[in-house]
């Protein structure tokens, strides 16, 4: 069985442009998160899903910041226009039932997107 | 915010020693959970702890947990070159079941 997956796995931008991230979490698994972790730090929730609806999106800067959930499966995170602090790496993750889950509350982590904002 | 807090922030060992970790939070939890991740890496699922459990074990890893003074620790055993990764520790929010506030890490070297 596949992991999470994410796409791209670097990325580059100037200041004041658009980027976006895909996500494709475990099959069947409902809850879907989007972390931002900066150099040095632990993973900050952004916003979570359950299906395709947001449970939990207070730490999202709204300004700049979308996520959406097409489907309860596959979801995409944008940034526009990015900052330079938004330099980060961006983390998906999914917990659910199935695929050898250890308990709901465990979280399978894709291996981030690396975004530097020049 | 962030609900737990690794010490120490980084700790060097030789291959074949032991290397305890600790985590302290804030708030009441229903569990406890402990990841890895390694350089350039996602985060691995290492163990869950509940909170009326004592201590846990998986394999060369041991987490206890102390509800009392709100702490855990995680102890890696016979430490090898391939543990060397950043140790998170996690607990949901108070309020939510699904949702993990993570630490700043322990970020773990062990020399062969």
């Amino acid at each position: 069985e596949a992991g999470v997956a994410q796409s791209p796995r670097y990325k580059i931008i100037e200041k004041r442009q658009s980027v976006a991230f895909w996500c494709n979490p475990i099959s069947g698994h409902a809850t879907l998160y989007w972390y931002q972790q900066i150099l040095g730090q632990g993973p900050k929730l952004l916003i979570q899903f359950q299906n395709n609806g947001v449970v939990d999106d207070s730490q999202l800067p709204k300004d700049r910041f979308s996520a959406e959930r097409l489907k309860g499966v596959d979801s995409t995170l944008k940034i526009q226009p990015a900052k330079l602090e938004d330099s980060a790496v961006y983390l998906c993750a999914s917990s659910g039932s199935g695929y050898r889950a250890k308990s709901q509350e465990t979280q399978y982590f894709g291996p981030g997107t690396r975004l530097l904002v020049l | 915010s962030q609900q737990g807090e690794e010490d120490p922030q980084a700790l060097s060992i030789q291959e074949g020693e032991n290397a305890t970790m600790n985590c302290s939070y804030k708030t009441s939890i229903n569990n406890l959970q402990w990841y890895r991740q390694n350089s350039g890496r996602g985060l691995v699922h290492l163990i869950l702890i509940r909170s009326n459990e004592r201590e846990k074990h998986s394999g060369r890893l041991r987490v206890t947990l102390d509800t009392s003074k709100k702490s855990s620790s995680l102890l890696i055993t016979a430490s090898r070159a391939a543990d060397t990764a950043s140790y998170f520790c996690a607990t949901p929010p108070s309020g939510s079941a699904r949702q993990l506030t993570f630490g700043s890490g322990t970020q773990l070297t062990v020399l062969p």
